[in-house]
């Protein structure tokens, strides 16, 4: 069984000021971790993934984020908030369990980014 | 060009009626699904085809009928409608992928409303 868990159902910032939406899984197999973005009316957008490469993923629209084993966490992170950058972020996990996933995500609850200028 | 287009956008009908929901992608994905998010942002998976053929069913109430006629196409049809199956219904699509790495792409989402 897996799980995701957002920090923080809203975060709010100013532009320019980093930006930091938390998450954190639980996955009883190696994990693939994904942040996808949704605006306002629209389906969501992936923003970047991480599938046992890299730790630290970057992705679009200046995003990055780090997957650290240890903490069981892949928080989101951009260094300079923009106002268009407001939306709700989802994470979400897939397991690696070698041919049955099928791209079976488990989301988190979400998180509300608001940008004041 | 719309990689995933559904229809309707938005659907507004009374508690027993029977509505449908459908879904086209233009990306040559083998696999399609529907997800629901419900009232809190929640997203949780329901069906999942591969190729015309179901590969998840997410304990979800048999008045939830999905069908596949061809691998670019996803319909959603749902009898008997109740009040909590409110919600926007998304479709997505992804390339076969049998570790779960593929991304998914989603449709702009149906909003349905059962009064």
């Amino acid at each position: 069984a897996q799980s995701v868990t957002q920090l923080g159902s809203h975060v709010s910032v100013s532009e320019g000021a980093l930006v930091l939406l938390r998450c954190n899984y639980s996955s009883s197999v190696p994990p693939y971790l994904f942040w996808y973005v949704q605006y306002p009316n629209q389906g969501l957008q992936l923003l970047l993934k991480y599938t046992s490469a890299a730790t630290l993923v970057k992705g679009i629209n200046g995003f990055e984020a780090e997957f650290k084993k240890s903490e069981t966490s892949f928080h989101l992170t951009k260094p300079s908030a923009h106002m268009s950058d407001a939306a709700e972020y989802f994470c979400a996990v897939s397991a690696n369990a070698g041919g049955t996933s099928y791209g079976k995500l488990t989301f988190g609850q979400g998180t509300i980014l608001t940008v004041h200028p | 060009d719309t990689a995933v287009s559904q229809t309707p956008k938005y659907l507004v009908t009374q508690m027993g009626n029977d509505k449908s929901i459908k879904c086209e992608q233009n990306l040559g994905h083998d696999t399609m699904y529907w997800y629901k998010q419900d009232s809190k942002k929640f997203l949780k998976i329901m069906f999942s085809y591969n190729n015309k053929e179901l590969i998840i069913n997410e304990t979800v109430p048999n008045r939830f009928s999905p069908k596949s006629p061809d691998k670019a196409h996803l319909n959603l049809h749902i009898n008997s409608l109740e009040l909590g199956d409110s919600a926007v219904y998304f479709c997505a699509s992804s390339p076969m992928d049998w570790y779960g790495a593929g991304e998914l792409f989603f449709g702009e989402g149906s909003r349905l409303t059962v009064l």
